[in-house]
C-alpha cells in the first residue's frame, strides 16, 4: 500500500529536550512538507522540501529543523528553542511542486 | 497575502439533513487551486476535491457537491443526506505560488461538523 507514515502517533517530552518526528512516504513523491496544527486553527507550514538535500522555511520555521537525505524521508526536529512545541504535527507529500498534497496520520507532541 | 475564511466554527445537524460548509478566499494570483480536506477524529487529513480557477463547473460526487463561484470568491461544500460518519472537521485550502515556483497551501481554520443520529 502506498502512503505516508508518521511515527510515533503520540510523543511526550520534557521541556528543554529536542525531539525528532519521523515521516516516510512510498508514493515516489518529490516534495514533502511539515505542518503544525493547534486547536481550533488551520494548518501552518513549517518547512518544505522539493528535492533531496534541499529544503525551505515555511511560515513558522523558528525552533524547528529538518533534513532530506533520502527521497522517502523528511524528519522534523523540534528543538528546545521552540517556545510552544505542544501541537499536532502533520507531514504531507506531493508530486513535484504540487499543488495537491497527501497527508500522513500525524504525531501529537506534548511537552511537559 | 492569500487568505481563506471559514466563518462557521461548528455546525450540528441531525442525520439525513443537508448541510453546506462555507469557504471564502482572497488571492492575488490569477491561477490558483482550491481544495477541501476532511479531518476525522483520527487526525489524518483526507483529500476530497481540487478545483482550478479556470473551471467553475460545479461538481457532484455521491452525496458531496461543490459550488465554485469566482465572482464571490467562494467555494462551498454541500453534504446531502448527512450521515454520522460525516462527523469531522472540514478544511478549505487555497494554493499560493511562492517565489521559488513552489505552491503551498493556505488553510482556513476549519468547520467542525457534528451529525447526530
Amino acid at each position: 500500500d502506498g502512503g505516508i507514515t508518521q511515527s510515533p502517533k503520540y510523543l511526550f517530552r520534557k521541556e528543554g529536550q529536542n525531539v525528532t518526528l519521523s515521516c516516510e512516504q512510498n508514493l515516489n513523491h518529490d516534495a514533502m512538507y511539515w505542518y503544525r496544527q493547534d486547536p481550533g486553527q488551520g494548518l501552518r507550514l513549517i518547512y518544505y522540501s522539493q528535492i533531496v538535500n534541499d529544503f525551505q522555511k515555511g511560515d513558522i520555521a523558528e525552533g524547528y529543523s529538518v533534513s532530506r537525505e533520502k527521497k522517502e524521508s523528511f524528519p522534523l526536529t523540534v528543538t528546545s528553542a521552540q517556545k510552544n512545541p505542544t501541537a499536532f504535527y502533520l507531514c504531507a507529500s506531493s508530486i513535484e511542486r504540487g499543488p495537491e498534497q497527501f497527508f500522513g496520520p500525524g504525531t501529537r507532541l506534548t511537552v511537559l | 497575502a492569500q487568505k481563506v475564511t471559514q466563518a462557521q466554527t461548528e455546525i450540528s445537524v441531525v442525520e439525513k439533513e443537508d448541510v453546506t460548509l462555507d469557504c471564502v478566499y482572497e488571492t492575488r494570483d490569477t491561477t490558483y487551486y482550491l481544495f477541501w480536506y476532511k479531518q476525522p477524529p483520527s487526525g489524518e487529513l483526507v483529500f476530497l476535491i481540487r478545483r482550478n480557477s479556470f473551471d467553475e463547473q460545479n461538481e457532484i460526487s455521491g452525496r458531496y457537491s461543490w459550488n465554485f463561484q469566482k465572482s464571490t470568491s467562494s467555494f462551498n461544500f454541500t453534504i446531502t443526506a448527512s450521515q454520522v460518519v460525516d462527523s469531522a472537521v472540514y478544511f478549505c485550502a487555497l494554493s499560493e505560488a511562492m517565489n521559488t515556483g513552489f505552491q503551498k497551501l493556505v488553510f482556513g481554520t476549519g468547520t467542525r461538523l457534528l451529525v447526530s443520529p
